[in-house]
């Protein structure tokens, strides 16, 4: 069946350094999404992909889309303590959304 | 309401007691989703309403889990029979429409289950 493969598993970055988490899926998405789940939170949406190729930034975030829509990063500069977090990418298959395993971030301060 | 709103935030239930876990999604979202979540991983799809038809309960693990929205809004998620491997986060999300870009799913703070 449909999976999508998330690496690394962890992170422990100091603040100030850069990270990146990565995304790949077996078969071809027609979107995906990004969330970020606090320690004890629910995930929460943070953008959505649609186009090969796709990139969008938020402030310090830059997600991308492949041209095949088969993988997608997240890259965040110049990491802050606010950024700590397990974030996952979920692709869209039919009907459902097929998450990833999450990248648990950890920034020392 | 102002956002996905889940009941109970925390059930205890004895092994083989049944249990029914409530999802009050955000008021005129069409599309309802549960997922299953453990500890350490991402999110597992359970199911998916669209209004009150489920088209998708292609994720339930058996046929001791059984969801339902009657009427198009609240969803219930009912495991029977609870087994020791239930126990998890069970999360519901909402969305405005089907598809497009207005499949935002929004969550819900879930429902942690621990089965003894």
């Amino acid at each position: 069946g449909q999976q999508v493969m998330q690496i690394p598993q962890y992170q422990h970055v100091q603040e100030g350094e850069d990270f990146t988490t990565y995304c790949n899926s077996s078969t071809t998405l027609s979107n995906i999404q990004w969330y970020k789940q606090r320690p004890g939170g629910h995930p929460v949406f943070l953008i959505q992909l649609v186009k090969s190729g796709e990139v969008k930034k938020q402030k310090r975030l830059t997600f991308q889309f492949g041209e095949a829509k088969k993988n997608s990063s997240l890259h965040i500069t110049a990491t802050q303590t606010t950024d700590v977090g397990t974030y996952f990418c979920a692709g869209r298959g039919f009907n459902k959304f097929y998450f990833g395993s999450g990248t648990k971030l950890n920034v020392k301060p | 309401g102002a956002g996905v709103s889940q009941s109970p935030r925390y059930k205890v239930a004895k092994r083989g007691q049944d249990v029914a876990l409530r999802c009050d999604p955000i008021s005129g979202h069409v599309s309802l989703f549960w997922y299953q979540q453990a500890l350490g991983q991402g999110p597992e799809f359970l199911t998916y309403f669209q209004n009150e038809a489920q088209l998708d309960k292609s994720g339930l693990p058996s046929d001791r889990f059984f969801a339902e929205r009657p009427e198009g809004s609240v969803s219930t998620l009912k495991i029977q029979r609870t087994q020791q491997e239930d126990s998890a986060v069970y999360l519901c999300a909402s969305s405005e429409t089907a598809g497009g870009m207005r499949n935002i799913q929004y969550f819900g703070a879930g429902t942690r289950l621990s089965v003894l």
